[in-house]
């Protein structure tokens, strides 16, 4: 299975500053088809998941443009140009290109 | 507008069964491939079964292989997880998703499965 490794696991941030958040996978994400099948997950506490990015920088409809993904193969990182108090949660990042999907451990961000 | 509503959840003993049901509505289901993610307590979310257009394709993690079953009735907009020789580890929140590209960007608002004597 990939493995995918998301760093820090904790992220205290002050209001209006920026965030970033890194994630690894153990094996490249380029699918036969070309594309890379990397999501990023927002979820908020007693919410369900919420996508905010696919295919490493594509925004779902809705997410504010403070967010953004990039990366390439094996090396992604999720930003966030400045964290509002919604943005308190637990992110992951996600892989598609492989059976089983697989998502890294999380990464808790919080309010300073 | 989407919706996805789980039910079925609830308590059972270890080595019991469960049904899980998704209804799904705001969207032509049948053109889509589903999901089941779960994410049990204290711990991260993990992709647990895939199905296919037309039930074409099932595909299952590792850890619930010949005891889960996904299934689909196109007519009713439904997806289903039948869950059997359930074991503690099988305690989490269960979601129902729309695949998407290697994703999901529809989820329920999951059902709660807990696995204790």
């Amino acid at each position: 299975d990939v493995v995918m490794t998301q760093s820090p696991l904790s992220l205290p941030v002050t209001l209006g500053q920026p965030a970033s958040i890194s994630c690894r996978s153990s094996q490249s994400l380029v699918y036969s088809d070309g594309n890379t099948y990397l999501n990023w997950f927002q979820q908020r506490p007693g919410h369900s998941p919420r996508r905010l990015i696919y295919q490493i920088s594509k925004r779902d409809s809705g997410v504010p443009d403070r967010f953004s993904g990039s990366g390439w193969d094996t090396d992604f990182t999720l930003e966030i140009s400045r964290v509002e108090a919604e943005d308190v949660g637990i992110y992951y990042c996600m892989q598609g290109s492989n059976w089983p999907y697989t998502f890294g451990q999380g990464t808790k961000l919080e309010i300073k | 507008e989407v919706q996805l509503v789980e039910s079925g959840g609830g308590l059972v003993q270890p080595g019991g069964s469960l049904r899980l049901s998704c209804s799904t509505s705001g969207f032509t289901f049948s053109r889509y491939w589903m999901a089941w993610v779960r994410k049990a307590p204290g711990k991260g979310l993990e992709w647990v079964a895939n199905i296919g257009r037309e039930e074409g394709e099932k595909f299952y993690v590792d850890s619930v292989k010949g005891r889960f079953t996904i299934s689909r009735d196109d007519a009713k907009n439904s997806l289903y997880l039948q869950m059997t020789s359930l074991r503690d580890d099988d305690t989490a929140v269960y979601y129902c998703a729309r695949v998407d590209w290697g994703s999901s960007d529809f989820w329920g608002q999951g059902t709660l499965v807990t696995v204790s004597s």
